[in-house]
């Protein structure tokens, strides 16, 4: 069965610091792989995606993720993180059910921007 | 508008008491689907409707759990004899390509 695991439930990271989200996945075949960010009360939003192609995909924000297949992993990145930025994100794996993608999500990892 | 939307935003209810969730897609999406987001099981996935089809409804609790879909458009939740352990954030979701999930803001719902 397909699985994710985010193994950091809460990161804490400075205005102005880089940020890395860990994101692994398990999956028999190609996954589609996804991150979401929720703000307090709010939905859920798309953050990227990956289906295929190159590694490296580029998101709203100024996200980034790259996929490893060695490494089953799918890890979020931003240079340089704002308050606003702070939120639950969700990484996701599509599972395909006739035609259309489930998905699995991980726990989730809580952000705080310490000013 | 141009998003998903549910109704109600939140909702309490009394145990035993049916609840009625509603979603609406956003339009010419033919797939829609229904998380639940509670604190002791993260998100999961309750069930998936291809136009008023639903060919995946693995992710529904129990059978007090049912969903429809009509027109290809909205859809209700219907949660029968509510429980304390059915509180939760429930979410909807719809697509085009059946690949990206847009999300609406969810519906809270407390039983108490």
């Amino acid at each position: 069965a397909q699985s994710v695991t985010q193994p950091d439930i809460h990161i804490t990271v400075s205005e102005g610091a880089s940020l890395e989200l860990r994101c692994n996945y398990s999956y028999g075949a190609t996954p589609y792989l996804f991150w979401y960010v929720q703000s307090p009360g709010q939905g859920l939003q798309l953050l990227l995606k990956y289906f295929s192609g190159d590694t490296l995909v580029q998101g709203i924000k100024g996200f980034e993720a790259e996929f490893k297949r060695s490494q089953s992993s799918f890890n979020l990145r931003k240079p340089s993180v704002h308050w606003s930025d702070a939120a639950e994100y969700f990484c996701a794996v599509g599972s395909l059910i006739q035609g259309a993608q489930k998905l699995v999500f991980g726990q989730g990892t809580r952000l705080t921007i310490n000013p | 508008g141009a998003g998903v939307s549910q109704s109600p935003s939140n909702k309490v209810t009394e145990k035993g008491k049916d609840v009625e969730l509603r979603c609406d897609p956003i339009s010419g999406h033919t797939a829609l689907y229904w998380y639940r987001q509670s604190l002791g099981q993260g998100l999961e996935f309750l069930i998936y409707f291809q136009g008023n089809s639903a060919p995946d409804k693995s992710g529904l609790p129990s059978d007090r759990f049912s969903a429809e879909r009509t027109g290809g458009s909205v859809s209700t939740l219907t949660i029968q004899r509510t429980q304390q352990e059915d509180s939760a954030v429930y979410l909807c979701a719809s697509s085009f390509t059946g690949v990206e999930q847009f999300f609406g803001p969810g519906t809270r719902l407390t039983v108490l």
